[in-house]
């Protein structure tokens, strides 16, 4: 399996606080992505990185920030928490790596975040 | 528009018979990958099988395997002699563009599958 860890896996916040996601990846992978689940929707992706520090937006970006300074780590913030973000947030990634995977994606545990 | 259709949100089927996933998607994109994921209770995604658009031959993984139809723009999942493990939520998503870049991944709503013994 792919190494990939998320953290925290659960997080109950309050409507305005700023919340960051982290992802960490031992795979040396190219890319990584940042999606949440919601009931009805599947997964909607968010944010996604092609490399250090490139990034570009996914369906659902607004709201959200993201930034990666480093290949195995990708982060993702919510500037100002909504209640419309409570959600179920998976971290994936792909492209060739010391796996040698080159078309999947390997996803993260999941965060089930809640904002009150 | 949706990107990625399927039309069944719950199915059912007896443990050891054969069932189709069904998934449409919409692209003007000449290269393109198609995945099928599933999801168990437990919440972690799985990979199951992957098809590219130039692929010829449908792909095959063990007992999975996709049905791709390039001109009806389908990529439906066979499950073959089907498990009770099998039960479970099935996502099928499209990657748009080359492979190995990072591009828009877009997902489907998913399919509950419950296999009955």
């Amino acid at each position: 399996d792919a190494g990939i860890t998320q953290s925290p896996r659960h997080k109950v916040t309050e409507t305005g606080t700023p919340v960051t996601l982290r992802c960490h990846q031992t795979e040396n992978h190219r890319y990584m992505y940042w999606y949440r689940q919601d009931p009805g929707h599947g997964l909607r992706l968010i944010h996604y990185s092609y490399g250090v520090k490139d990034t570009d937006k996914g369906e659902v970006s607004d709201g959200y920030s993201v930034s990666r300074s480093k290949t195995e780590d990708f982060l993702l913030t919510l500037e100002s928490a909504t209640s419309s973000q409570t959600s179920v947030y998976f971290c994936a990634i792909s492209g060739i790596g010391t796996s040698g995977s080159y078309n999947e994606q390997f996803f993260g545990p999941g965060t089930r975040l809640t904002v009150l | 528009a949706q990107k990625i259709t399927q039309t069944q949100p719950g199915m059912f089927v007896q443990e050891k018979e054969a069932v189709t996933l069904d998934c449409t998607y919409d692209t003007s994109d000449q290269s393109y990958g198609l995945f099928w994921y599933k999801q168990p209770s437990s919440g972690e995604m799985i990979f199951l099988i992957y098809q590219g658009s130039y692929d010829e031959q449908n792909a095959t993984e063990g007992r999975y395997s996709l049905n791709f139809q390039k001109a009806r723009k389908s990529a439906n999942l066979v499950i073959s002699a089907s498990q009770l493990g099998d039960s479970a939520m099935y996502f099928c998503a499209m990657r748009e563009g080359e492979d190995n870049y990072g591009q828009n991944f877009v997902f489907g709503p998913g399919t509950r599958l419950s296999v009955l013994p």
